[in-house]
């Protein structure tokens, strides 16, 4: 199992930008996805999942209306659109296929820097 | 949303010692609890599944237990690559919650 980020950048306050996750090494139209992230020096936050078939959506209450979990599964890619960003937003961030009774991956996360 | 409080945020011990770390749900999950361990620049890694179940590889002195509302991370005979920091994370429902990390440091 591979997962691979990117898209992280440094963006302007207000701006939006889209990351993406790169699956490989697992049949990737049948599991559930999410996002999580981690600004610098905190904890962990989780942010948003996406269902194997991509028609149900669950967000954090800090990112709900502002951000977008989408997923192509002819590409094997997940992707997180973000609007009206805040230095709030500032984390790396995530993607990982984490069943509860089973296995539990990680990519090794991408960089967004949000400056005021 | 579930809020969970984990504790304590920081503590010191050398090697060879028991440590344990609490984890309390804001209402009773089951045991739909999950425990990372994550060392600085590396994401996080499941140790723990379903309160009590241990991921394939890693170590028995690595134990999760409780129930409901209160669940406990015990490390015994703490080794070097243990200090790290570790969290809690229910999968009751969404919004998923995380604690708020417990850094476990050389005394």
């Amino acid at each position: 199992v591979q997962l691979v980020e990117s898209g992280g950048s440094v963006v302007q306050t207000g701006r939006s930008l889209r990351l993406s996750c790169a699956a490989s090494g697992f049949t990737f139209s049948i599991y559930g996805m999410h996002w999580v992230r981690q600004a610098p020096g905190k904890g962990l936050e989780w942010v948003a999942f996406i269902s194997d078939d991509g028609t149900r959506e669950f967000y954090s209450d800090s990112v709900k209306g502002r951000f977008t979990v989408s997923r192509d599964n002819s590409e094997d890619t997940m992707y997180l659109d973000m609007n009206d960003l805040s230095p709030e937003d500032t984390a790396v961030y995530y993607c990982s296929l984490s069943e509860p009774l089973y296995f539990d991956y990680w990519g090794q996360g991408t960089l967004l820097a949000v400056s005021s | 949303d579930i809020q969970m409080t984990q504790s304590p945020s920081s503590l010191s011990a050398f090697v060879g010692d028991t440590v344990t770390i609490t984890c309390r749900a804001s209402q009773v999950i089951g045991s739909d609890l999950g425990w990372y361990q994550q060392k600085p620049g590396k994401a996080p890694k499941r140790l723990i599944y379903v309160a009590s179940n241990l991921q394939r590889g890693v170590p028995s002195r690595f134990t999760g237990s409780g129930s409901g509302e209160e669940f406990t991370l015990t490390i015994t005979s703490l080794q070097p690559e243990d200090f790290a920091t570790y969290y809690c994370l229910q999968h009751y429902n969404y919004p998923r919650t995380f604690g708020q990390g417990t850094k476990v440091e050389v005394k």
